[in-house]
Order: structure tokens, then sequence, then C-alpha cells
């Protein structure tokens, strides 16, 4: 059972550059998010799906924008990177019963923008 | 979503008793407290989750007084491995909601 799965783990784009960080699930979960962390720093929610083919902002969407491409797939673009998006990027799907929710992240992709 | 404030860290030797308060003045009448652990380079990991009154689990205990406008995780006995970030959540369990994160509580823990 491989859970949250991320890729790539580290990256380096230049300025302006695009790129797509990929995230899949085998967990069945309906709930995915993406959030960023940069050094020192707590984790800022960018964006989240409460279920397939939805898509909600987060704290900071500016730059980014996600697809919900199955239940298993929730991927973010970077359409044109620049120097503050450097971070590492972590992608967490969650499962909600009743009364628990427990969130499981991935490993985390780290970016630099330079 | 309930707002919450934690120590930005503490300290502790090897086989001591911590204790971590978080504060949620405004917590809603649906909100559930989780506590998640993050080390260096990983996500986070779930720790613990309650309601009201007492959570123990194999890894911590989550205490939580009646009027639930804080609450405490205790990790009994911490070792060096327990050297990590703790962030305190509050929010409602069984729909879809933001997540969010603050800047958690930094452990370290020392011989």
């Amino acid at each position: 059972n491989a859970g949250v799965t991320q890729t790539p783990k580290f990256q380096v784009l230049k300025t302006g550059q695009s790129m797509t960080l990929q995230c899949a699930q085998d967990m069945n979960h309906n709930s995915m998010y993406w959030y960023r962390q940069d050094p020192g720093m707590g984790l800022r929610l960018i964006y989240y799906s409460a279920s397939e083919g939805t898509t909600d902002k987060g704290e900071v969407p500016n730059g980014y924008n996600v697809s919900r491409l199955n239940k298993r797939e929730f991927s973010l673009r970077l359409e044109s990177a620049a120097p503050s998006q450097t971070s590492v990027y972590f992608c967490a799907s969650i499962i909600r019963g009743q009364k628990d929710t427990e969130a499981f992240f991935g490993q985390g992709t780290r970016l630099t923008v330079v | 979503l309930a707002k919450t404030t934690q120590p930005i860290s503490m300290d502790s030797y090897e086989g001591q008793e911590v204790n971590i308060t978080c504060s949620h003045n405004n917590i809603a009448t649906n909100d559930y407290i989780t506590w998640y652990q993050q080390f260096p380079s990983q996500g986070p990991r779930f720790i613990i989750q309650g309601y009201k009154t007492k959570v123990t689990n194999e890894v911590a205990s989550l205490f939580i007084p009646a009027d639930r406008k804080s609450s405490t995780l205790s990790l009994p006995r911490v070792s060096l491995s327990d050297t990590a970030v703790y962030y305190c959540l509050v929010g409602p369990t069984g729909t879809a909601s933001k997540l969010t994160f603050g800047t958690g509580t930094r452990l370290q823990v020392t011989l």
C-alpha cells in the first residue's frame, strides 16, 4: 500500500518556466490537499479538492492551478515559476469518517526556482 | 475555522513527560481537535484526535477540558526521536473543509 505518492521529489526550475507536480493516492479518499512549507514555517494551504470534480482555493492560491483528474490524482501546476515559489510542496489525502478525520501526507516535492 | 495558539517552542530532556497546550477559544460545537507530528523533511503524521475529556492511544494522550477552549497533548517519557514540530488543528469532521495548519510547536528533546 503506497499511500500518497508525489512526483517528482526534487525539481529546479528557471524563473518563468512551468511545471506540474503530481500527486496520487491509493486509499480511495475523497478529499485531497496541496500545501507549501517554507523553511522554518508551518504548512500553508494552496488548494484543496473536497471530492472528484471540485476544487477550492486555500490560503495562498495565487500563481497556482490545480486539477482533480480523477479520485486518485490531484495535480498542482505552476504556470510561470517565480523565486518566491521556492518551497517544499506536500500533497495530502484525507479520510473523513463520522468521528475521525485523518490526513495522510506524501513525502513532499522540494522545488527551487532560480 | 477556529484559530489556534500554541507555544512556538519547547525543550525537554529524554525520559520526561511533555505537555503541549493549544488554545482555541472560538471552537465550534461540531469541531474536533487533532494533533499532527512533523519530522524534518517529512510530511505531517496524524497523532491523536478528540472531542472532549481524554483520549489515549499508543503514542500520546489528549486532554480536553469541559469548556473545550484549550487542549493538551501529553507525550509520556519522550525520547530523542520525539524531536519534531507538533501541530494542533481544530475543525469539523465528516465534511469537506479547509485543513489549516498553524506554525506549530517545535519540541527539542536532549539527553
